[in-house]
C-alpha cells in the first residue's frame, strides 16, 4: 500500500468553479502535512503547510482529519493559472512522503 | 539568488554507462535531497545529507551513489546506468536538518536510459 495516495483526477472546472479534492495517508504517527504544486515538465513548490485546525491561504482552504488519516485542498473561484498538479505530501519518521499528484485543469 | 540549480537539463545514455548529476544551492541550506519522479508514481527519496560532512540511504538507493562536496553542492551518480533509473531527477535544499522545514527543488534532470 502506498504511503499517501491521491486521486489522480484529472478535474476539468470551469473558472470561478470551486474544486476540492482529497489524500490519505497510511502513516499514523505522520507529522507534518503539506500540499505542493507542481506544473507540468516544472519543480514542486511549496503552495501551503496543513495546520491540525485547518488552515486558508486566499482562495486556498485546506484540512487535516487524523481520524481518518486524510487531508483536503479545496480552491475557490478558480482561476486558469490554477491549472496545475497538486502533490499531497505527508511527514513521517525521517522523511517527506509525496503522493503521485491530482491534476486540475481550469478552463476558461 | 539562483536557488536551485542543477546539470545537466536533459541526458540520454546507454545502459552501462555512468554519469554525475550536480547539485547546488546558494541559500546557505544544510540539508539536500536527491528525488527521483516517474510516471503516476509521487517523488521518492534516493538520498539525503542532512549536513555538510554526512549522507543517508533513502527509499530506492540501490544504483546510486552520492558526494556532499561541500555545504553548497550535492552530487549523484549512476556507476552503471539501466533503463529503470530512466526518470527525471529532482535536487531539493531545506534550511534544516528537521524534514518538516519547506524544500525547495531545482528544475530537474530528464534522463533517459536506452
Amino acid at each position: 500500500r502506498k504511503e499517501v495516495e491521491q486521486d489522480p483526477g484529472p478535474f476539468n472546472v470551469p473558472e470561478g468553479a470551486t474544486v476540492a479534492f482529497n489524500c490519505t495517508y497510511s502513516n499514523s504517527a505522520s507529522q507534518s502535512f503539506f500540499w505542493y504544486r507542481q506544473d507540468c515538465r516544472k519543480e514542486p513548490k511549496l503552495l501551503m503547510s496543513v495546520y491540525s485546525s485547518g488552515n486558508e491561504d486566499g482562495r486556498f482552504t485546506a484540512q487535516l482529519n487524523r481520524a481518518s488519516q486524510y487531508i483536503s485542498l479545496l480552491i475557490r473561484d478558480s482561476k486558469l493559472s490554477d491549472s496545475a498538479t497538486y502533490l499531497c505530501v505527508v511527514m513521517g519518521d525521517y522523511k517527506l512522503s509525496f503522493g503521485a499528484g491530482t491534476t486540475v485543469t481550469v478552463r476558461a | 539568488n539562483a536557488g536551485v540549480t542543477q546539470t545537466p537539463k536533459f541526458q540520454v545514455l546507454k545502459t552501462g554507462q555512468s554519469m554525475t548529476l550536480q547539485c547546488a544551492q546558494d541559500m546557505n541550506h544544510n540539508s539536500m535531497y536527491w528525488y527521483r519522479q516517474d510516471p503516476g508514481m509521487g517523488l521518492r527519496l534516493i538520498y539525503y545529507s542532512a549536513s555538510e560532512g554526512t549522507t543517508d540511504k533513502g527509499e530506492v538507493p540501490n544504483g546510486y551513489n552520492v558526494s556532499r562536496l561541500n555545504k553548497r553542492e550535492f552530487s549523484l551518480r549512476l556507476e552503471s546506468a539501466a533503463p529503470s533509473q530512466t526518470s527525471v531527477y529532482f535536487c531539493a535544499s531545506s534550511g534544516n536538518q528537521r524534514v518538516q522545514e519547506t524544500q525547495y527543488f531545482g528544475p530537474g534532470t530528464r534522463l533517459l536510459v536506452l
